[in-house]
């Protein structure tokens, strides 16, 4: 079956330690997105990418990085400079280069607390 | 920043009653796009209206879209039990931002 997959589910990180989240998806989409959401609100955009080798920042880049050097992977890592990292991060992808004409597909999301 | 507000945060309605969520934007679309959020798992796209068309369906789901208000509206009718969740509008700027703007949503609770 065609979709998008996120790991891990929960994921705990220590002060200053960086952690990377996973993102893949086998629905042959050009374009994926990283958003985080906090408790009750709606989704902010970190990072997205509409072709591989190539991605752009969004609202709430600062403290995160990405690559996308496969067209079905787009990993989020989380740095020691993200001051308040506890959130749930979504990853989406959609066809069409990134217009959102088809609308996204998500993940489950991945849940990171900082202990 | 957030493009579009929903209205209201919350609401609680009857089983069978129909339920009527608001969405206000700031700037022009391409178009507008309703996703549906079950506590603590990821978003499920619902239904997609262009900027041209102004009302769509979608079995129970009735979608509209009113571009010189810059608002939009997703009813969903003969609610049940099972429509409890959180509902999101995006909306799609393209070609200026090449990613859907969310909104803050709207919970809701559907009782037996």
């Amino acid at each position: 079956d065609g979709g998008i997959t996120q790991s891990p589910k929960y994921l705990f990180r220590k002060e200053g330690q960086n952690v990377t989240l996973s993102c893949e998806q086998n629905l042959n989409h050009d374009a994926m997105y990283w958003y985080r959401q906090d408790p009750g609100q709606g989704l902010r955009l970190i990072y997205y990418s509409q072709i591989v080798n190539d991605f752009q920042k969004g609202d709430i880049a600062e403290g995160y990085s990405v690559s996308r050097e496969k067209k079905e992977s787009f990993p989020l890592t989380v740095t020691s400079a993200q001051k308040n990292p506890t959130a749930f991060y979504l990853c989406a992808s959609s066809m069409n280069g990134g217009t959102g004409s088809y609308g996204y597909t998500f993940g489950s999301g991945t849940r990171l607390t900082v202990v | 920043s957030q493009q579009g507000e929903e209205d209201p945060q919350a609401l609680s309605i009857q089983e069978g009653e129909n339920a009527t969520m608001n969405c206000s934007y700031k700037t022009s679309i391409n178009n507008l796009q309703w996703y549906r959020q079950n506590s603590g798992r990821g978003l499920v796209h619902l239904i997609l209206i262009r900027s041209n068309e102004r009302e769509k369906h979608s079995g129970r789901l009735r979608v509209t879209l009113d571009t010189s208000k810059k608002s939009s509206s997703l009813l969903i009718t003969a609610s049940r039990a099972a429509d409890t969740a959180s509902y999101f509008c995006a909306t799609d700027v393209s070609p200026g931002r090449r990613a859907l703007t969310f909104g803050s949503g709207t919970r809701l609770q559907v009782q037996p």
